[in-house]
């Protein structure tokens, strides 16, 4: 069975800085990997997803992941954040033997301060 | 193509009650998928359809929930003698076949069980 492990609850960071949210997953096939973001009393927003090829994945608003399978993370990052990045970040996983169902960790609160 | 279509957004009932929701996925999708998301938490499966067809079930579906998807086209979720418990945000969410390229989720019904 799959599962995502998202380490960090809650990730505070002022304005342009740098920031990392980290995830982790199981699987024993090879995976798909996705991070969605939500904004309050929203739906989840695709940001960027790792099929296959390169490891290094970019997404939209500057976001990227890199794919890691010997440490069998994709962790997400931006160089320079912003006020309006605040939100939820969820990291997910499908494959093969799941019939491509997504199974999503339990979120990660980026919190952007002025 | 509007994206994913929720209604209603909101849904304040007593007790007991039944309640339906409905969704309407991207016209193209084949799939449509419901997941179940409580405060603090990542969105959890609970059913999925492929055209008319319902594959899968989560144990989470207790049978007071049942899932239609009548022409292949929109679905419904009905929970019946609603309990506290059940009060969280209901997804749904549509993708192509193979579903392994992420999916399209809707806004969300936030159901309140009074």
């Amino acid at each position: 069975a799959q599962s995502v492990t998202q380490l960090d609850s809650q990730v505070p960071v002022f304005e342009e800085a740098p920031v990392e949210l980290r995830c982790n997953y199981s699987s024993s096939v090879s995976v798909y990997l996705f991070w969605y973001v939500q904004y309050p009393n929203q739906g989840l927003q695709l940001l960027l997803k790792y099929l296959s090829g390169s490891t290094l994945v970019k997404g939209i608003n500057g976001f990227e992941a890199e794919f890691n399978k010997s440490q069998t993370s994709f962790h997400l990052r931006k160089p320079s954040v912003h006020i309006s990045d605040t939100a939820e970040y969820f990291c997910a996983v499908s494959d093969r033997s799941s019939n491509y169902k997504l199974t999503f960790g339990k979120g990660t609160l980026l919190t952007v301060n002025p | 193509d509007t994206g994913v279509s929720q209604n209603p957004r909101h849904k304040i009932t007593k007790r007991g009650q039944n309640v339906t929701f409905r969704c309407d996925p991207i016209s193209e999708h084949n799939r449509l998928y419901w997941y179940r998301q409580t405060l603090g938490q990542g969105p959890e499966f609970l059913t999925y359809f492929q055209n008319e067809a319902q594959l899968e079930k989560s144990r989470l579906l207790s049978d007071r929930f049942s899932a239609e998807r009548p022409k292949g086209s929109f679905s419904t979720l009905e929970i019946q003698r609603t309990e506290q418990g059940d009060s969280a945000m209901y997804l749904c969410a549509s993708s192509s076949i193979q579903g392994y390229g992420g999916y399209t989720f809707g806004s969300g019904t936030r159901l309140t069980v009074v």
